[in-house]
């Protein structure tokens, strides 16, 4: 089944505990992307790739990081977590960026405290 | 860049009539139009889209609407049920090598 995982579903750390949600997709998907959504915010981009080895920065990518070295995965690390890290994060991917629809992730709901 | 409105950020609406979506766009070259729907503690998902050169799509009891003149595109849903109660995002694709651009959202509820 065409699909993009992400793990774990729900996580609970501490501040300052280093963090990473996975994100992986089957779909041989070129382009990938984390997102946030906070209640009246929508959804933020944090980071994107368009291909391996090539990301860059979306609206809010402070207090983030990403790394895309094979196709098929694009992790998210937190560093350093703090509360206003606090969120429901989505991984997405598409066969061509945005000129076709995304396929997301079942999301994470991070609470930092 | 492209900036993407949309309106109303919620809406009620009895089950049977309509709901109507409406979005803004910045970029008079953005050229692809998807709607995503996310039901609560759910992913977002793709439930229709429309291109530049098309000025209407319908699928079933939803459609979607462009006017590129006046850069804005619109979600028609007849006939709402209470399972269309959602969280719809509008997103607009600018040319080149970006990505999509969401509004931030509208909460429609269904009232049975």
């Amino acid at each position: 089944e065409a699909q993009v995982t992400q793990n774990p579903r729900y996580l609970i750390t501490v501040t300052g505990k280093k963090l990473t949600v996975t994100c992986s997709q089957n779909m041989n998907h070129e382009y990938m992307s984390w997102y946030r959504q906070d209640p009246g915010l929508g959804l933020r981009q944090i980071y994107y790739s368009m291909n391996v080895e090539v990301t860059d920065k979306g609206d809010v990518p402070e207090g983030y990081k990403v790394s895309r070295k094979e196709k098929r995965n694009f992790p998210l690390i937190l560093e350093s977590p703090s509360p206003n890290q606090t969120s429901l994060y989505f991984c997405a991917s598409s066969y061509a960026g945005g000129a076709v629809g995304y396929t997301f992730g079942s999301g994470t709901r991070l609470t930092v405290v | 860049g492209e900036n993407v409105e949309q309106h109303p950020s919620t809406l009620s609406v009895q089950e049977g009539d309509s709901a109507v979506i409406k979005c803004t766009y910045s970029d008079s070259a953005s050229n692809y139009f998807p709607w995503y729907k996310q039901e609560l503690g759910k992913r977002p998902q793709l439930i229709i889209d429309i291109r530049s050169n098309v000025g209407e799509k319908k699928d079933q009891r939803i459609a979607v609407t462009l006017n590129k003149t006046a850069k804005h595109f619109s979600l028609h849903i007849t006939e709402t049920q209470p399972e269309d109660s959602a969280v719809y995002f509008c997103a607009a694709f600018p040319p080149g090598n970006t990505p999509l651009v969401f509004g931030k959202g509208t909460r429609l509820s269904v009232i049975a």
